[in-house]
């Protein structure tokens, strides 16, 4: 019974390059949703979504972060043109469809480190 | 005892003892909370939850306890053991809304 798979677990990339991480939800969820920690901060919470739809991306940067949750496949979170600003932990977690009590399951997270 | 560090607020207590953990949460329109453990270098691990029609609820060594009144949420660890240390987040939760996290405790047992 695998738990939230994220991979890479780490990422180097340069200023400017793109930056894709993946994560495939626990088997039965159809609910993923991003966060990003900074070091010795909280997880910020950064989008919502279901299967082909963002529900809620009101911790989205307006540019150069973009997520999907396509029919088919893992979820992917995708930064353009990486900056410094951008290293930090990236977490993906899922839940249960409808009936779930809120509670979230989280994967072991995407290290991005920009250089 | 209790410090607050660089960013992290710590709290570092005798293996043995019972800790206390502290949150204070800032939406009172939040119905739903919920503990998370996060050792280094992993994702958050749920502990405990509760709603917000209990004032107290108990889990395996753990006790949450929620006051609406004062929008406080702690979280009580019986008997703490060098596997407790880890960085302990609440997280707030109030219907559509995704979870908030608040900032975390570093809890450091002392063997």
């Amino acid at each position: 019974n695998a738990g939230v798979m994220q991979n890479p677990r780490h990422l180097v990339r340069r200023r400017g390059q793109e930056a894709r991480l993946r994560c495939s939800p626990m088997k039965g969820h159809s609910h993923v949703y991003w966060y990003r920690q900074l070091p010795e901060e909280g997880l910020k919470f950064m989008v919502y979504l279901q299967k082909e739809n963002i529900i809620d991306e009101s911790g989205m940067p307006k540019e150069r972060f973009s997520a999907e949750f396509p029919k088919e496949g893992p979820s992917i979170l995708r930064i353009q043109q990486v900056v410094r600003g951008d290293s930090a932990a990236y977490f993906c977690a899922s839940s249960p469809s409808l009936g779930g009590t809120g509670e979230l399951f989280f994967g072991e997270g995407s290290r991005l480190t920009v250089l | 005892g209790e410090s607050v560090g660089l960013h992290l607020p710590t709290l570092s207590v005798q293996e043995g003892d019972n800790s206390i953990i502290n949150c204070a949460y800032s939406n009172s329109a939040s119905d739903y909370f919920i503990w998370y453990k996060q050792e280094s270098g992993k994702g958050p691990q749920f502990i405990i939850d509760i709603r917000s029609n209990m004032d107290k609820r108990q889990g395996q060594r753990v006790t949450v306890l929620l006051n609406k009144t004062v929008k406080h949420l702690s979280l009580q660890i019986a008997a703490t053991q060098p596997g407790d240390s880890a960085v302990y987040f609440c997280a707030e939760k109030g219907g559509n809304t995704p979870l908030v996290f608040g900032k975390g405790t570093r809890l450091s047992v002392i063997a």
